[in-house]
């Protein structure tokens, strides 16, 4: 079974411009949650999205947006990049979104803002 | 709100050490606790997870955690570690809610470093 994939694996931008990542989930699953990983915030909670609604939101502002498709693959856009949005972004899938379910990872878009 | 610290962001042990990396929670209901390993340049691989079952959870790679409530922690241990041991360990607590879905709260991660 194949895993998450998320694409760009790697992204370079400049303030003001936007950008959209994309997150594809293990077939099956539903729920799809992206977390923002910083070395100096750690990994924090974007949002989390199930059978196209979004279930969830994390203290980010509005800039940061996200929708999933039919198929549960999933977007997340960041509008007027800053330069504090450089950081390893993750996607994650699981089958219901419930804490029962193992949530898996993939390997992340890395977002650098020049 | 629920929320995990991890007590070092730095763990040195010697190859076939005994590897303990410390977890308090705090929650005001029965948490779900899970223990993630990430590699350079890679996703968070999930080692072990615990939701009420047994309060001792054996993972993968020879791990293991013990869910201690009295003292809010959920520790994690290997007996010997071995050199591809050496990651960054995450210790999360799901907060989940059938209408408002999950979101995972992770501490602040501890690098762990195998010395040979």
């Amino acid at each position: 079974k194949a895993g998450v994939t998320q694409t760009p694996r790697y992204l370079i931008k400049t303030r003001g411009q936007q950008v959209t990542l994309s997150c594809s989930p293990i077939s099956g699953h539903r729920s799809v949650s992206w977390y923002q990983q910083t070395p100096g915030q750690g990994l924090q909670f974007l949002f989390e999205y199930f059978s196209e609604t979004q279930r969830n939101k994390g203290n980010f502002p509005g800039r940061f947006s996200g929708r999933q498709f039919s198929n549960s693959r999933s977007e997340m856009n960041v509008s007027t990049l800053e330069l504090g949005d450089s950081a390893l972004y993750l996607c994650a899938s699981s089958l219901d979104g419930s804490s029962f379910y193992e949530q898996f990872f993939g390997p992340g878009t890395r977002l650098t803002v020049l | 709100a629920q929320s995990v610290t991890q007590l070092g962001s730095h763990v040195s042990v010697s190859e076939g050490a005994l590897v303990l990396l410390r977890c308090n929670y705090s929650s005001s209901v029965p948490p779900y606790l899970f223990w993630y390993v990430q590699y350079p340049n890679q996703g968070l691989q999930l080692l072990l997870k615990y939701t009420s079952a047994a309060t001792l959870v054996k993972g993968i790679n020879g791990f293991e955690a013990e869910f201690k409530k009295s003292e809010t922690s959920f520790h994690l241990t290997k007996p010997s570690a071995h050199m591809s041991d050496a990651a960054e360990y995450f210790c999360a607590v799901s907060d989940f809610r059938e209408t408002s879905g999950s979101r995972l709260t992770f501490g602040e991660g501890t690098q762990l470093t195998v010395n040979p």
